[in-house]
């Protein structure tokens, strides 16, 4: 079964300094990847997918992810953060199962950004 | 309309009532989904409705009930819940359930005494 997995469970930057968060798949084959972001009291809100093509992925806010394929990774990245970047970020994959697909979420990577 | 619109906002329930979450798009889309989120935790799929019947479940309690009265709507059925199921119940949507993106709704913070 498919699964993501991020490795930064929390993540302190200032304001302004470029960020990068890890997140890998586990699927050999062609997979759908999402970066989510969940800000205080907010519902859960897409930052940018990748289906195919460019794996140069470009998304709201400035962000940004690529896709490795060799590496199984989708990493996501922003060149100078700002404090309302505070938040919750979360990679998923559009998992498949016998009759369906859904996204399932890696645990969460918590940021912190401090002006 | 990109909207996914969740009733109520908050719920607290005793352990031997019944109660019942709403959830609404008009969007169009043709799958919805229900996730649970605990806190500081990723949300935990539930159930999956596509084209109105439900295809995925992912092994929840029989005390969670859903139901898809149309393509709109989405229902969860809540009885004799315990307390460690408080926690924020999520309603999502795509357009066809085949590997496209979910919108959520802002969710039911329930809380169960």
């Amino acid at each position: 079964a498919q699964s993501v997995s991020q490795h930064n469970h929390h993540v302190i930057l200032s304001e302004a300094a470029s960020l990068e968060l890890g997140c890998n798949y586990s699927y050999g084959g062609t997979v759908n990847l999402f970066w989510y972001v969940q800000y205080p009291g907010q519902h859960l809100q897409l930052l940018l997918k990748y289906f195919s093509g460019d794996p140069l992925v470009k998304g709201i806010k400035g962000f940004e992810a690529e896709f490795i394929k060799s590496k199984f990774s989708f990493n996501l990245r922003k060149p100078s953060v700002q404090w309302s970047d505070t938040a919750e970020y979360f990679c998923a994959v559009n998992a498949a199962y016998q009759a369906g697909t859904a996204l399932i979420f890696g645990k969460g990577t918590t940021l912190s950004v401090s002006s | 309309d990109t909207e996914v619109t969740q009733t109520p906002k908050h719920l607290v329930m005793g352990m031997t009532n019944k109660k019942s979450l709403k959830c609404e798009q008009h969007m169009g889309h043709r799958a919805m989904y229900w996730y649970k989120q605990k806190a500081k935790k990723p949300p935990e799929l539930m159930f999956v409705y596509s084209y109105e019947k439900l295809s995925i479940n992912e092994s929840v309690p029989s005390r969670f009930s859903p139901e898809c009265p149309n393509s709109s709507l989405l229902n969860l059925h809540l009885h004799a819940l315990q307390p460690e199921d408080s926690a924020l119940y999520l309603c999502a949507s795509s357009l066809s359930g085949t590997g496209d993106e979910a919108f959520f709704g802002q969710g039911t913070r329930l809380t169960v005494v």
